[in-house]
């Protein structure tokens, strides 16, 4: 079964550092996403994006966060410069774009802890 | 902007007990979807549902969209140790809008 692929599972930085995550979604899918759950809480939109740029965004997603499909297969999210309130695990989804098929699939996540 | 509620925020009821979380959204929905996180995991589609009034079941769960579009519940029927994790809602405004996630029923079945 397609899956959407995320790595790496687990990342530590130090505060001010950038980190990159990295997704590969479902080859025929067209919506990516990311989402981020802070330990113990709900998950929270951060980004959507779609034909090559940025559909929608939240405001947690500011001017520290971008986003980048680099080739035909990766979608990345950067953070320029982490802080701690930024750990948290960032989950990665796609979806098809047609309408009966708008389920989101979920990468298993990439656990960021900032120290 | 869209919110997303869910109550109960956390439910712990024996094994064998029945099970219901209640969603409801600040404005109205093009679809609902049902999501499954085990602790640990990622979450886990589980249905979407589009028409008002619509009820689908999985075995021993059961998926309600309100009349409204606005509200949605999921019913356990004799909830297993399996069932344990969290269950959350999550709507979209329209069908290729974000999905926009209820805070999550965490559910506990001791056994």
């Amino acid at each position: 079964e397609p899956e959407v692929t995320q790595t790496p599972s687990h990342q530590v930085t130090q505060m001010g550092q950038e980190v990159i995550l990295r997704c590969v979604p479902i080859s025929n899918h067209l919506y990516f996403y990311w989402y981020r759950q802070i330990l113990g809480q709900k998950v929270e939109f951060l980004v959507s994006f779609y034909n090559n740029e940025i559909s929608e965004k939240s405001e947690i997603f500011d001017d520290q966060f971008s986003v980048e499909r680099p080739d035909g297969s990766n979608f990345t999210l950067k953070i320029r410069s982490t802080k701690l309130e930024d750990s948290a695990m960032y989950f990665c989804a796609s979806s098809e774009l047609t309408g009966g098929h708008t389920e989101a699939f979920f990468g298993q996540g990439t656990r960021l802890t900032v120290v | 902007g869209q919110q997303v509620m869910q109550i109960p925020q956390y439910q712990h009821v024996q094994e064998g007990e029945d099970f219901t979380t209640y969603c409801n959204s600040s404005t109205t929905l093009s679809n609902i979807q049902w999501y499954k996180q085990r602790p640990g995991g990622h979450p886990v589609f589980l249905i979407q549902l589009v028409k008002s009034g619509e009820v689908k079941k999985q075995k021993r769960l059961t998926f309600q969209f309100g009349e409204a579009k606005k509200n949605s519940s999921l019913h356990i029927t004799a909830t297993q140790t399996t069932d344990v994790g969290t269950y959350f809602c999550a709507g979209r405004r329209t069908s290729y809008d974000k999905v926009i996630f209820g805070p999550g029923t965490s559910l506990s079945v001791i056994p």
